[in-house]
């Protein structure tokens, strides 16, 4: 079975923080992606990658950056948190088309 | 007009009835199209995937019309534990960008 595993399952920062969500793959997929999921708005494209060291927008990619180093895993990274940013947090790797889920980091920004 | 579009629901059924939710989508071009289940607080999963001929997997039948950009999900005899989120995908384009609907929420009652 593929296992999708995030760092946390929930956060709680404090606004102006430094964030870093973590994910890691076991299934030496290529592809990974960061999607937040918000009540009425559903699941929005934040970063994805498509090889180490590559990364591309999504569609709401301000406030946030990414980092892959290793193929295995793909991190978020909220440079200064900010309530807006208060979220649950999706990290999804994929081989073909089938995107396979973390459990989900709900963060708080208070 | 949205990418892709869902009626939020929530859509109440008794057990044993059939239900179908539709999903438009806007991009001529999309080229794979999906259902995803995501139950209560949970991560979405893959339920199926929607071919131009159409796809049948138990009770679930998934469908494709391209002329008029929608794809469809019906549900035979449903079950208490069909009760869940149902979100359609749309890949498009040469990154593949996915695009996830806002979800139909479906609750069977007994």
């Amino acid at each position: 079975d593929v296992k999708v595993t995030q760092s946390s399952r929930y956060l709680v920062k404090r606004t102006g923080e430094k964030v870093f969500l973590e994910c890691v793959q076991d299934m030496d997929h290529e592809n990974m992606f960061w999607y937040r999921q918000d009540p009425g708005l559903g699941l929005r494209l934040i970063y994805f990658s498509y090889d180490v060291k590559m990364k591309e927008k999504g569609d709401i990619p301000e406030g946030y950056s990414v980092s892959r180093e290793k193929k295995e895993r793909f991190s978020l990274i909220l440079e200064s948190a900010s309530t807006n940013q208060t979220s649950m947090y999706l990290c999804a790797s994929s081989s073909y088309n089938e995107q396979f889920f973390g459990p989900g980091t709900r963060l708080t920004v208070l | 007009r949205k990418e892709v579009e869902q009626d939020p629901g929530p859509f109440n059924v008794p057990e044993g009835a059939t239900v179908a939710f539709n999903c438009t989508y806007s991009n001529s071009a999309s080229q794979s199209f999906f259902w995803y289940r995501q139950d209560c607080r949970k991560e979405p999963k893959l339920l199926m995937s929607v071919y131009s001929s159409g796809n049948e997997d138990g009770r679930f039948t998934a469908q494709l019309n391209r002329a008029s950009q929608y794809i469809s999900l019906l549900i035979r005899d449903s079950k208490l534990s069909d009760s869940a989120t149902y979100l359609c995908v749309v890949i498009s384009g040469g990154y593949q960008k996915v695009t996830f609907g806002t979800g139909t929420k479906l609750q069977v009652i007994p």
